[in-house]
């Protein structure tokens, strides 16, 4: 079956450390995004990428790095210079101009 | 700049009624509308959407309305069930294949 897969499903980062967050599809979708959501809150865009090897910083990139070396990887790191970093992050795909698959998220928890 | 208003914030309902979800966008060359439903702790999945050149669309208990002129577009549930009970969003794509997220609905559906 294809799909969206995020991993880990729980992640916690010490002060100071950064964290890599993997997200992989197997959709063949050429787009891809990360958002950020906050408890009770809505979606805010990290990154996106609509092809290989090309992203575009989205609404709150600040203190995110991303890369898109494969069509089907797009790994979010969140860096030490990213102050409040705790929140469930979601990861999504698309073919472009329709409709988004997500990934069932990944809550990071900094300790 | 772009922006999509989703209202109400939280809607409680009696099992077997109807609810209605408005979405209000600004980008007049918005074309492509999806609806999610977000479940606790889970990422949210598409259940229905409509592109500008169709005015209402249907899937079994839900439909949605679109308005260009006003822009305006709305959730329909008819007969909802316990299992309705999730966040609802609303979203808009243009120009740019982002989509404008609304701020969510808290659907609860009381039995």
């Amino acid at each position: 079956d294809g799909g969206i897969t995020q991993s880990p499903k729980y992640l916690f980062r010490k002060e100071g450390q950064n964290v890599t967050l993997s997200c992989e599809q197997n959709l063949n979708h050429d787009a891809m995004y990360w958002y950020r959501q906050d408890p009770g809150q809505g979606l805010r865009l990290i990154y996106y990428s609509q092809i290989v090897n090309d992203f575009q910083k989205g609404d709150i990139a600040e203190g995110y790095s991303v890369s898109r070396e494969k069509k089907e990887s797009f790994p979010l790191t969140v860096t030490s210079a990213q102050k409040n970093p705790t929140a469930f992050y979601l990861c999504a795909s698309s073919i472009l101009r329709d409709g988004y698959t997500f990934g069932s998220g990944t809550r990071l928890t900094v300790v | 700049g772009e922006n999509v208003e989703q209202h109400p914030s939280t809607l409680s309902v009696q099992e077997g009624d109807s609810a209605v979800i408005k979405c209000t966008y600004s980008d007049s060359a918005s074309n492509y509308f999806p609806w999610y439903k977000q479940e606790l702790g889970k990422g949210p999945q598409l259940i229905i959407d409509i592109r500008s050149n169709v005015g209402e669309k249907k899937d079994q208990r839900i439909a949605v309305t679109l308005n260009k002129t006003a822009k305006h577009f709305s959730l329909h549930i008819t007969e909802t069930q316990p299992e309705d009970s999730a966040v609802y969003f609303c979203a808009a794509m243009g120009g740019t294949y982002k989509y404008i997220f609304g701020t969510g609905t808290r659907l609860k559906v009381l039995a």
